[in-house]
């Protein structure tokens, strides 16, 4: 069993819609998550970060943690064209903080 | 601005040949990490190093070794390279682990 589990979809969704972007973990071990974003031909960029179970906003991206239930979600609202990219969840441990476990990525498309 | 730069955006390599991909990161952070990226398997960790001439093995190092002679410098080596090492490769840097900063990757194809 991987230690994170993403949905690599393809999702896609009309321009304004609300997306709902998940990951599952195993180890209770990791205590920091993050979203990143990859446009294609491009490298991953940071979108999120929390410590934290509970939401997180900005501007229209609201991160969600759920330790208990080993969930991450990202959720995108007033979708838009330009937010069509991999979304790929990044998960942390205190100890040995140097690496991330990823997931697969969620390759998602914003339709006009 | 975290800038980390690769050496090459394509690179297009024989079967049996070396392969040297560098990286460059401008902000003076301890931790550097190499990635493959392919379809559905999403970032493997290939190997990553914590400081000057250290390195850790991560998911998948064989086939791959690499070189941190200067804290900004991190090189990836395919000492022979096969098919099945034809993928995207990402290097990222970091400073006290956490936030993660990626170049462009470099697109490696081995005929």
């Amino acid at each position: 069993q991987k230690e994170v589990e993403q949905d690599p979809g393809p999702l896609s969704v009309p321009e304004g819609a609300i997306v709902s972007l998940n990951c599952t973990y195993s180890n209770s071990a990791f205590q920091y998550f993050m979203w990143y974003r990859q446009y294609s031909r491009k490298g991953p960029e940071l979108l999120m970060y929390t410590y934290s179970s509970g939401n997180k906003e900005d501007g229209r991206f609201t991160a969600q943690v759920d330790k208990s239930s080993k969930y991450i979600s990202l959720f995108i609202r007033d979708s838009q064209p330009s937010d069509s990219a991999t979304y790929l969840c990044a998960m942390g441990k205190i100890q040995g903080a140097q690496k991330l476990v990823f997931g697969q990525g969620t390759r998602l498309t914003i339709n006009p | 601005d975290v800038k980390v730069t690769q050496s090459s955006r394509y690179l297009v390599k024989r079967t049996g040949e070396k392969v040297f991909l560098e990286c460059v990161q401008d902000m003076d952070h301890e931790n550097m990490f190499w990635y493959r990226q392919d379809p559905g398997l999403g970032l493997r960790l290939i190997y990553f190093s914590y400081d000057v001439k250290m390195k850790e093995k991560g998911d998948i190092p064989e086939g791959y070794s690499v070189s941190r002679e200067k804290k900004e410098r991190f090189s990836l080596i395919l000492e022979s390279a096969s098919t099945n090492q034809t993928s995207m490769y990402l290097c990222a840097s970091s400073l006290l682990g956490a936030e993660q900063f990626f170049g462009p990757g470099t697109r490696l194809t081995v005929l």
